[in-house]
Parts: C-alpha cells; structure tokens; sequence
C-alpha cells in the first residue's frame, strides 16, 4: 500500500545550525500531515501540522514546508539545540481517515 | 492539563497469554488511537475509537482488539501472545469529532516482551 517515506536514516548537524528533515510521500489523496519528535524511551511528541490547502507553517523555531506538486514535506528546524536530538517522523492521512501513516523515521543527531 | 496516560508502562508476558492495555485519552478528547511500534515495521496503526465504536482498523489480526469505555478510556487486548507481538505500544488522542483530522497526541507507550 502506499506510504511516507522519509529521505535519510540519520542527519547530523553542529549545534547553532539549522536542520532540514525531509519527508515524500505517495499518497496523492493525503491532506493533513504532522511531524513527530521521537526521545529514547518516550512516545512520539507533536510538532506541528500542515494541511494540504498551505505550503508552508511555522511554529517555535520550526517551519513545515509542504510541495504537493513532488509531494514532498519538509521540517526546518532554526538554531538546532542538542535538545533537538531525537528520531523525526512525518506522518500524513487522508479525507476522514482517522488513522496516519508514518515514515521510517530520521536521526537527528546535533554535535557540540 | 493532564496529557495521555497509559498503563502499564512496562509488560512482560509469555507467549500464548493474553494482556491487556490501558489508555486514558487527554481530557475532552474522544477519539483514540493505537499503534504498534517495531524497529523493523515502525510505527504501524492498529485501530481507532470514537464514542466507543471503532471506525477504523489496520491490517493486523483478529487477536488484536481494542474497546472504548463511556468516559472515552480505551484498552486494547492482544490474545495467544506471539514473540513477534514483543513492542512499543502506543495510544494517542485527539478530538476526532471534526471533519478533518486534527492533532493526535501520543502517550509514553507500553513496552511490552514476549518471551
């Protein structure tokens, strides 16, 4: 079946920069996708959302960009922080599907 | 507020048992969620409640099912316990009385060892 996909296993970036994590996704009948923080031993933490009527949303030193055209999600996030290590997950639905589907999840590592 | 709680956090059974889960959704949120998480499959839906109806369900088998109670708590149940049950197991909240999808919260899991 159809599923989001995630660009790398593992990124890894100096503290201070800024990340981008990337996400596609197959599904040209999803319309609302999430990121998730994953810690170690934790459940997945929300981060933010997007519907598919915006390209792009921005949080707390985060922005999610969305391209339906190559279907394609990114989360940028601004200053990363070694708090910011952690597993990301995009995860995206469809109409009143009340279920997500989520990608395999990339490393975020940030080196001092 | 309170977030999602689940209980307990940790479980370990032997196969062919069964087990019970435990969620309590975040307060005025009807709709939960249960996913299975893996490192080989990630994260993977199993079923979702709403006003203790299921609406929707993942492709697992018959030996997983869940209920919802009237004050939206929700257990999932696994049946004749297989090693390859041995997971993370999540619940997560939102609304669910919208059109739309919203934001679904998850709680810290239930870790869970078949052996």
């Amino acid at each position: 079946g159809e599923s989001v996909g995630l660009h790398l296993p593992t990124l890894s970036v100096q503290e201070g920069d800024n990340s981008i994590i990337n996400c596609a996704y197959s599904n040209s009948a999803s319309d609302y996708f999430i990121w998730y923080k994953q810690e170690s031993g934790k459940g997945p933490q929300f981060i933010i959302d997007i519907r598919s009527n915006m390209d792009k949303r921005q949080g707390q030193r985060v922005t999610v960009l969305l391209n339906k055209t190559v279907k394609h999600l990114s989360l940028q996030i601004a200053a990363t922080q070694p708090g910011d290590s952690a597993v990301y997950f995009c995860a995206d639905s469809s109409g009143s599907a009340r279920q997500l589907t989520f990608g395999s999840g990339t490393q975020l590592t940030v080196l001092p | 507020k309170a977030g999602v709680t689940q209980t307990p956090r940790y479980l370990i059974k032997t196969r062919g048992q069964q087990v019970t889960l435990s969620c309590s959704p975040i307060s005025g949120h009807r709709s939960v969620s249960w996913y299975q998480q893996t490192p080989g499959q990630g994260l993977q839906f199993l079923f979702e409640y709403f006003s203790e109806t299921q609406r929707n369900k993942g492709n697992f088998p018959g030996r997983f099912s869940g209920r919802q109670f009237s004050n939206s708590r929700s257990e999932m149940n696994v049946s004749t316990l297989e090693l390859g049950d041995s997971a993370l197991y999540l619940c997560a909240s939102s609304l669910g009385d919208r059109l739309q999808n919203t934001e679904a919260f998850f709680g810290q899991g239930t870790r869970l060892t078949v052996v």
